[in-house]
């Protein structure tokens, strides 16, 4: 169990709806990643936030969107969704503050939901 | 732009029978390199990270080493529990809390009993 909890674990949905998928990181982990990966497809970067502001870019459609809330649990929003949507959506979190000074330990792993399976029909 | 390529793409051995996965790449400053297991329908599991060439990392039956250009993950005496597809990565550039990974499509390892 990495720690990392991801919601819904399977989704249906019909082209042109709206789906929001939710992380929860490792407690204490302040940054979020979203990955999607396709049949066949590696892992393709989205988004990335740290401790509630946006990182990093990837190849991320401008009907996605995403954000990271005060409690650092992250949400995926993907909108008008397409057939070619349907993939594996995961989450992964990363990147512990370090006693009282706060600063952060950055070794570069990443720590990864079980994923949400998005299927559009 | 970072590039990470593995070989081959898929691998099935016997039992016992030792081999070895790929992974070249080109990246900018590379700060670590990243050895994940993935199984079907999971996210992916870390496995190693390795830093600078010719550094070695071991785990049960598996050794991750590193040059300047590529990596290998050493495969002895496998078993089908380690049957999985292999993901390498590769970090380039840290600044606070970003850090930009960048994987490979992976090597998707059968292990035959």
């Amino acid at each position: 169990d990495s720690g990392v909890t991801q919601t819904p674990k399977h989704l249906i949905t019909a082209t042109g709806q709206r789906v929001t998928l939710r992380c929860s990181p490792r407690s204490g982990d302040l940054s979020v990643y979203w990955y999607q990966q396709s049949l066949d497809q590696g892992l393709q970067f989205l988004i990335q936030y740290y401790n509630g502001e946006e990182r990093a870019k990837g190849n991320i459609l401008e009907r996605f969107s995403a954000q990271q809330f005060p409690d650092l649990h992250s949400e995926l929003n993907l909108s008008s969704l397409e057939l070619g949507d349907s993939a594996l959506y995961f989450c992964a979190s990363s990147v512990k503050p370090r006693g009282a000074s706060g600063r952060a330990i950055n070794t570069g792993e990443l720590f990864f939901g079980e994923g949400s399976r998005l299927t559009v029909l | 732009e970072d590039q990470v390529t593995q070989s081959p793409e898929a691998l099935r051995l016997q039992e016992g029978e030792s081999s070895s996965l790929n992974c070249s790449y080109t990246v900018s400053g590379l700060r670590g390199l990243f050895w994940y297991r993935q199984d079907p329908g999971k996210g992916p599991e870390f496995l190693f990270t390795l830093y600078s060439a010719g550094e070695e990392k071991e785990k049960e039956r598996l050794k991750a080493t590193l040059t300047k250009k590529e990596s290998f993950l050493h495969i002895t005496a496998p078993k089908p529990e380690d049957s999985a597809t292999y993901l390498c990565a590769v970090q380039a550039g840290v600044s606070g809390g970003y850090q930009k990974v960048t994987f490979g499509i992976g090597t998707k390892l059968q292990v035959i009993p």
